[in-house]
């Protein structure tokens, strides 16, 4: 089973919105609203922002919000903050039998 | 609060066997509303699951490891171990543990360890 598909970098400035793509395929993120997303800084581990496709832990700004369009989930982080400036990493359940899958990774950098 | 730590060996020479055991604090591993996994990152590299284990000893693998990794849970004293054997270069990597929901939506993160696997 391949990994989730990701661009390896999106940049914008401060105030501006990006949205950063997670392409799986029907057996995972198209099956499933299961889809949890992550930042993480040089040398730190994992923050979970997302998970469940859309639902913000406590503590994390409402600034990050999940959405899903058939097997593409995606990510989007408004009104960026140099404090945004990390990798992120999507992460879907996918069934039984593979139980998960990562994307590569994209690294956000804020201009 | 609920806190992973992990610790074992940060070398391991090539064709042994890496050992990892991951401590929860704050918390009861015997929940019975989350599962206890590892996750790895080889260095410059991406996340890749690892596996999963339930309190009651239910397992969840990587199909491309499974061979090669045993993850067992101890819950008189609250703690989860991996095992990866005949290890090589590509298992050099830092390993993290995890809190998990059942649909594996990891939470909780231990801080991770650097495993180099060289002679």
């Amino acid at each position: 089973q391949s990994a989730l598909t990701q661009p390896a970098s999106v940049s914008g400035s401060p105030g501006q919105s990006i949205t950063i793509s997670c392409t799986g395929t029907s057996s995972d993120v198209g099956s499933y609203n299961l889809v949890s997303w992550y930042q993480q800084h040089p040398g730190k581990a994992p923050k979970v922002m997302i998970y469940e496709g859309t639902k913000r832990p406590s503590g994390v700004s409402n600034r990050f919000s999940g959405s899903k369009s058939g097997n593409t989930a995606s990510l989007t982080i408004s009104g960026l903050q140099a404090e945004d400036e990390a990798d992120y990493y999507c992460c879907s359940y996918a069934g039984s039998r593979i139980y998960v899958l990562f994307g590569g990774g994209t690294k956000l950098t804020v201009l | 609060q609920l806190q992973l730590q992990e610790s074992g060996p940060g070398l391991v020479k090539p064709s042994e066997t890496l050992s990892l055991t991951c401590t929860v604090s704050g918390g009861s591993i015997s929940s019975s509303s989350y599962y206890w996994g590892w996750i790895r990152q080889p260095p410059g590299k991406g996340l890749e699951w690892i596996g999963s284990i339930y309190y009651s000893g239910s397992t969840y693998y990587n199909s491309s490891l499974k061979s090669r990794v045993t993850i067992s849970v101890d819950t008189s004293k609250n703690y989860f171990s991996l095992k990866v054997n005949s290890v090589t270069a590509a298992d050099t990597a830092v390993y993290y543990c995890a809190r998990s929901t059942p649909t594996f939506q990891s939470d909780y993160w231990g801080q991770g360890t650097l495993v180099t696997v060289s002679s």
